[in-house]
């Protein structure tokens, strides 16, 4: 029963540098979304996907780009890493907008 | 003024208490979620309502949509319940999240 996995847990990067970051679900949701997760506030939405080569942006989407070329992954990228986006990024699906979501374990990014 | 509200921030009870965590928020919304943040950092959506309420084991969460207000209830606490909890507000899976409620349950 693997649900939603994030790849990788844990990256330090250097600011400039680029990364991607995997989502992976096996329960056929239609939807999926990306969140970060700062102190002291609550989880942001970042982007979603209401389907298969669908996106759209959240409450925060500068600095990320995502796409969502098959069913199951959704991937953000981070095209020039800044300091500002050290933060604990969660990804989530669910079977349509009025379900409840499935999130996966978090990556930790720290960016130097 | 932050559109999702919980009370209280940070709660300490013991073993067995009967414990509360309130949500108010001020959008319009087509339902309301409570998750639970495990301290290892897991999420797991508790429950989903948009009107009434609804019972699981030893949690319940009501929800009164006129006074936009929301409680989520743990009969008996345990210790295993210690988590942070959140409640989040939106329509069509745009979710709103409230900072959290960290509860603390001591044996």
């Amino acid at each position: 029963n693997a649900g939603v996995t994030q790849t990788p847990k844990f990256r330090v990067l250097k600011t400039g540098q680029s990364m991607t970051l995997l989502c992976a679900q096996d329960m056929n949701h239609e939807y999926m979304y990306w969140y970060r997760q700062d102190p002291g506030m609550g989880l942001r939405l970042i982007h979603y996907s209401v389907g298969e080569g669908t996106t759209a942006k959240g409450e925060v989407p500068d600095g990320y780009n995502v796409s969502r070329l098959k069913k199951q992954n959704f991937l953000l990228g981070l095209e020039s890493a800044a300091p500002s986006q050290t933060s604990v990024y969660f990804c989530a699906s669910s079977y349509g907008g009025y379900q409840p979501q499935h999130f996966g374990d978090g990556t930790r990014l720290s960016i130097l | 003024k932050n559109e999702v509200e919980q009370s209280p921030q940070n709660l300490t009870a013991q073993e067995g208490e009967f414990i509360t965590i309130n949500c108010s928020y001020s959008v319009g919304i087509s339902a309301l979620h409570w998750l639970q943040q495990h301290p290892g950092g897991g999420i797991v959506s508790l429950f989903m309502l948009s009107s009434g309420k609804k019972k699981h084991g030893r949690l319940i969460a009501t929800i009164n949509i006129q006074e936009k207000h929301s409680s989520l209830h743990i009969t008996a606490s345990h210790p295993r319940d210690s988590a942070v909890y959140i409640c989040a507000v939106g329509s069509q899976g745009n979710l709103i999240f409230g900072k959290g409620t960290k509860l603390s349950v001591k044996p």
